[in-house]
């Protein structure tokens, strides 16, 4: 198994661009999320999706966009970069009992 | 008091000895507890879950204190390579991270 895989790992963007950050999982979760984590903030709640089909906002859903249209892919939208938006990006699944979350590599994603 | 806090660190520790950091938590009714492990730069990964009896895995002790609202890891014998952020995680009907204890062991 592959685990949790994202792309790209690393991306420059100039401010209104968008974008679109992949996460695919292998391991038939259905549970997955997006998280940031930025120096001092710790890691905070993007969007995460119980399933195929359904999707919810976290704690920083603002300037980005989910769906979920298979189990396995996750991607993340970015509408209009912006500088704030700098940070690094990780994808989530969590395993079935809910017991261990897996975490994709990250995107260290730069807005200038 | 938030959701989740941890003493941010540093905690600098020469390489042998023991050290325990804790982790506070607001929501009584949180029902699963775990420490993540972050190395620079790399993704969390589980270290251990947290049961009430508490629970040992090698030089690594997690507790939990329901009545006081805290979790705690414990290692023994520390090393090198233990060097990382710790992160402390809740499930209720969220699962919350905190923001992490930097460790360094100092050869």
């Amino acid at each position: 198994n592959a685990g949790v895989t994202q792309t790209p790992k690393f991306q420059v963007l100039k401010t209104g661009q968008s974008m679109t950050l992949q996460c695919a999982q292998d391991m038939n979760h259905e549970y997955m999320s997006w998280y940031r984590q930025d120096p001092g903030m710790g890691l905070r709640l993007i969007h995460y999706s119980v399933g195929a089909g359904i999707t919810d906002q976290g704690e920083v859903p603002n300037g980005y966009n989910v769906s979920r249209s298979t189990t396995e892919d996750f991607p993340l939208r970015l509408l209009s970069a912006a500088p704030s938006q700098t940070s690094v990006y990780f994808c989530a699944s969590l395993s079935a009992d809910r017991y261990e979350q897996y975490f994709g590599p990250g995107t260290r994603l730069t807005v200038t | 008091r938030k959701e989740v806090e941890q003493d941010p660190g540093p905690f600098n520790v020469p390489e042998g000895a023991t050290v325990a950091f804790n982790c506070t938590y607001s929501n009584s009714a949180s029902q699963s507890f775990f420490w993540y492990r972050q190395d620079c730069r790399k993704e969390p990964k589980l270290l251990m879950s947290v049961y009430s009896s508490g629970n040992e895995d090698g030089r690594f002790t997690a507790q939990l204190n329901r009545a006081s609202q805290y979790i705690s890891l414990l290692i023994r014998d520390s090393k090198l390579s233990d060097s990382a952020t710790y992160l402390c995680v809740l499930e209720d009907d969220k699962i919350i991270f905190g923001k992490g204890t930097r460790l360094h062991i100092l050869p």
